[in-house]
């Protein structure tokens, strides 16, 4: 186990709707990626999330957004959903301390469904 | 472009069999390479993770190897087990202010009885 929880860990909305999804990093990281991972691909890299900030951004719309807490938990939101928006979306948190250490541990992800 | 390759896509081997995953990239500038391991509908976990100055790192049965000079990596899994049977992803990290990382596709790995 990574000490990274996310939740919920399944997920059912149809199109249009809105999606919050959780993360709980590893104590003591500051940094958290959202990654999208559709069906026998790889992730993709959403955003990351350092110190509260968005801190790096992949090719995503902007109705993808998120949030970092001060306890460096997070939160990614999606409006408007599509039903390409059907994927593992997994988070991963890191402690950055200098540029070669940012070994990321991923949570158990959170599958979510649009029909 | 800053991307990552895995080869196979996937493969079939039979347990107790040697097997070696392939990673080449054009991620540049280049800050670490990490193998991960990913069981169906779970997270990745770390297997290895190699800086520029590192041209091999062994985790139990996993051997990964990094050439700098080609931009290539490779994993080397031996004597297989039914449990190695997932998807294998290769990750390269720029060395930028944002720490972008770069996932390759991965390579499903069966491995039968």
């Amino acid at each position: 186990e990574t000490g990274v929880t996310q939740s919920p860990t399944h997920l059912i909305k149809t199109r249009g709707q809105q999606v919050t999804l959780r993360c709980s990093s590893q104590s003591g990281h500051n940094t958290v990626s959202w990654y999208q991972q559709a069906l026998g691909q790889g992730p993709q890299f959403i955003f990351q999330y350092y110190r509260e900030e968005e801190n790096g951004r992949g090719n995503f719309p902007p109705r993808f957004s998120g949030l970092q807490f001060p306890n460096y938990s997070s939160e990614l939101n999606v409006n408007a959903l599509e039903l390409d928006d059907s994927a593992l979306y997994l988070c991963a948190s890191s402690l950055r301390l200098n540029a070669g250490s940012d070994e990321q541990f991923f949570g158990p992800g959170t599958r979510l469904t649009v029909l | 472009k800053n991307q990552v390759e895995q080869s196979p896509q996937s493969l079939i081997i039979l347990e107790g069999k040697n097997c070696t995953l392939q990673c080449n990239y054009t991620v540049s500038p280049f800050s670490n390479l990490r193998w991960y391991k990913q069981d169906t509908g779970r997270g990745p976990v770390s297997l290895t993770i190699m800086t520029f100055s590192e041209n091999t790192k062994s985790n139990g049965r996993y051997t990964a190897t990094l050439d700098a000079d080609t931009k290539q990596s490779s994993l080397h899994i031996t004597a297989s087990q039914l449990s190695d049977s997932a998807s294998y992803i290769c990750v390269v990290s720029r060395l930028t202010g944002g720490f972008k990382t770069i996932f390759g596709a991965g390579t499903r790995l069966f491995v039968k009885a």
